[in-house]
């Protein structure tokens, strides 16, 4: 099956700098490559998805990006404001086996003021 | 604004008593998920249904964990008899799946829950 491998664990950066998280996956014939952000106490919500036919995917601060033969997937968050503090889960939907999201362990981002 | 609804918000139960939590889907999304979160664990997919009928539940613990879903609009998860180490955020997701194209999956509230 799917294993998703995320990394760091902790992140901390300054107010306006950028954050980059990184994700490796198992399952080549992966497809699906969302990204949730998740407040304390909160529910996961989708900040950003990418499929495997596209290598780059923007919205806003935000871009993620896919490299398919090294199976990673990166999530760029630039110009970090405080409220960008959250656990960043990435995920991988396999094709094979179960098909199904594989979340990563999660990263906790911490945005200096 | 459609949303994935779960029930009850919080839950504190006794080892050994019976837990229900309830999920109304998304109206239209096709599959249903079961995921326990832990600070330990992060998020483990406990259970799946696709049209209703159970994909996968390998995640489960199936001695005490059963998951259901009677119609369409609701889907249950059950402890029984519940264990200190159940305590976690029990979340429901939706999405559409369409052939082999998974849509966005919208996570529930979570149900929050206790066992002493």
């Amino acid at each position: 099956g799917e294993n998703v491998e995320q990394h760091p664990s902790t992140l901390s950066v300054q107010e306006g700098d950028s954050a980059v998280i990184k994700c490796t996956y198992s399952d080549s014939a992966s497809n699906y490559f969302p990204w949730y952000k998740q407040e304390l106490g909160k529910r996961p919500q989708l900040i950003i998805d990418i499929r495997s036919n596209v290598g780059e995917k923007k919205d806003q601060r935000i871009a993620v990006t896919l490299n398919k033969t090294a199976k990673h997937f990166s999530l760029h968050i630039t110009e970090t404001q405080p409220e960008d503090s959250a656990v960043y889960f990435c995920a991988a939907h396999g094709d094979t086996g179960r098909r199904a999201l594989t979340f990563g362990s999660g990263t906790r981002l911490q945005v200096q003021p | 604004d459609a949303r994935v609804t779960q029930t009850p918000r919080h839950k504190v139960t006794e080892m050994g008593q019976e837990v229900t939590m309830r999920c109304q889907p998304i109206l239209g999304h096709n599959t249903v998920f079961w995921y326990r979160q832990t600070m330990m664990q992060g998020l483990e997919l406990l259970a799946y249904f696709r049209n209703r009928a159970p994909l996968d539940d390998s995640g489960m613990p199936k001695d005490r964990f059963s998951a259901e879903m009677p119609d369409a609009t609701l889907a249950t998860l059950k402890i029984q008899p519940s264990e200190p180490r159940d305590s976690a955020v029990y979340f429901c997701a939706s999405g559409l799946v369409l052939g082999r194209i998974q849509e966005t999956q919208y996570f529930g509230p979570g149900t929050r829950l206790l066992v002493l």
